[in-house]
């Protein structure tokens, strides 16, 4: 079936620890894909996305993703992150000849001092 | 910095009465779209409008929902009859172009609570 996963509900990281959340996919053709951050209070904001060309894709805030199509994955990353950064990280996807984001179930990131 | 902007930020409604969302697109774009988020859920698409007319819709998306443009800059979701499970928070979403080419930019959201 097609799907969208994040497998981490929740994440805590220190401030300045480096971040990783992983995001898989299964379609049969690789969609376009996306990151999403929800802020409290907040709409949607687009991070990044990946359409084709260099894998490794920098986005707004710091933050950067790598498309690995062997795996079907999109993880996020951030070398350091800042207590700003607690939030709820979505993937998502748009399959091809589709004009639709679908998204996964999201990953909450909670930030130590 | 142009942004979506949705009304009410949140609304309280009793099971079985009529509400509308609205939302204000981003004034240059030509798609608009509604997806929601029930709490503790991933957020979902609704149904998305072009030229318009319903473009696509989800299986949520039934004869208890309908979509408007009525005039150049409101773009409305109403639920004819709301039910207790329509509770979620409900995000209105623009772009320019069709999503693979062009941002979709959200809204806010409104949180929509069914007593």
């Amino acid at each position: 079936a097609q799907s969208v996963t994040q497998p981490d509900i929740h994440i805590t990281v220190s401030e300045g620890a480096s971040l990783e959340l992983r995001c898989n996919y299964s379609y049969g053709a690789t969609p376009y894909l996306f990151w999403y951050v929800q802020s409290p209070g907040q709409g949607l904001q687009l991070l990044l996305k990946y359409f084709s060309g260099d894998t490794l894709v920098q986005g707004i805030k710091g933050f950067e993703a790598e498309f690995k199509r062997s795996q079907s994955s999109f993880n996020l990353r951030k070398p350091s992150v800042h207590w700003s950064d607690a939030a709820e990280y979505f993937c998502a996807v748009v399959p091809r000849g589709y004009n639709k984001l679908i998204f996964g179930a999201g990953t909450r990131l909670a930030v130590h001092p | 910095e142009p942004e979506v902007t949705q009304t009410p930020s949140h609304q309280v409604t009793q099971m079985g009465q009529e509400v509308i969302l609205r939302c204000v697109p981003i004034s240059n774009h030509l798609y608009f779209y509604w997806y929601r988020q029930i709490l503790g859920q991933k957020v979902e698409f609704l149904v998305s409008f072009y030229n318009n007319e319903i473009s696509e819709k989800s299986e949520i998306f039934d004869d208890q929902f309908s979509v408007e443009r009525p005039d150049g800059s409101n773009f409305t979701l109403k639920i004819r009859s709301t039910k207790l499970e329509d509770s979620a928070m409900y995000f209105c979403a623009s772009s320019e172009e069709t999503v693979p080419n062009t941002e979709a930019f959200f809204g806010q959201g409104t949180r929509l609570t069914v007593v």
